[in-house]
């Protein structure tokens, strides 16, 4: 699980502090993603999602932005917390093309500084 | 809550062996899927399976095959395990008109 987190891009944040992650998706076609969470160790666990009919959609402190014209998605955390260290990845799918796949993206690693 | 069992954390096994990974989800998915994970690769598809019996190829399905007798459980097989398919192996799954996939705890696999 550790080596998940090798080669990947990494984001430090201060313990209460927003965090920020960013996804480039590369499917203009694509209409439905996700964010996953990935704890050393663990298997990804989903955390939010939207659809393209929209730009913004809310949880529990965290926030999914989806801008279409330059096809980026970012997840918002608020007020980081020691548990949410993990690697952040978005999946993207194109669900009109009746394809069961996501494709997922290399993912950021999240550590925040207690 | 969903559910996706994974029948090993850990596996140690060798070069030559055949390997058995099973999945188990109790929520009456259609879809199953076989993914490895690994550093500056992220997650690849094996295999995925849309019903009892049906299977088609992912990406990577070289050196794999899978199966699915029963709607619950999707297997994956490593014939003749190699030192290339050490690896962390998750198992995913999703209602047939749903699009989210939950996944399973992941099986660390090590070929020697």
């Amino acid at each position: 699980g550790e080596s998940v987190g090798l080669h990947l891009p990494t984001l430090s944040v201060q313990e209460g502090d927003n965090s920020i992650i960013n996804c480039a998706y590369s499917n203009s076609a694509s209409d439905y993603f996700i964010w996953y969470k990935q704890e050393s160790g663990k298997g990804p666990q989903f955390i939010i999602d939207i659809r393209s009919n929209m730009d913004k959609r809310q949880g529990q402190r965290v926030t999914v932005l989806l801008n279409k014209t330059v096809k980026h998605l970012s997840l918002q955390i608020a007020a980081t917390q020691p548990g949410d260290s993990a690697v952040y990845f978005c999946a993207e799918k194109n669900s009109g093309a009746g394809s069961y796949q996501l494709t997922f993206g290399k993912g950021t690693k999240l550590s925040v500084i207690p | 809550d969903v559910k996706v069992t994974q029948s090993s954390r850990y596996l140690v096994k060798r070069t030559g062996e055949k390997v058995f990974l099973e999945c188990v989800q109790d929520m009456d998915h259609e879809n199953m899927f076989w993914y490895r994970q690994d550093p500056g690769l992220g997650l690849r598809l094996i295999y995925f399976s849309y019903d009892v019996k049906m299977k088609e190829k992912g990406d990577i399905p070289e050196g794999y095959s899978v199966s699915r007798e029963k709607k619950e459980r999707f297997s994956l097989i490593l014939e003749s395990a190699s030192t290339n398919q050490t690896s962390m192996y998750l198992c995913a799954s999703t209602p047939r008109t749903y699009d989210t996939q939950y996944f399973g705890p992941g099986t660390r696999l090590t070929v020697l």
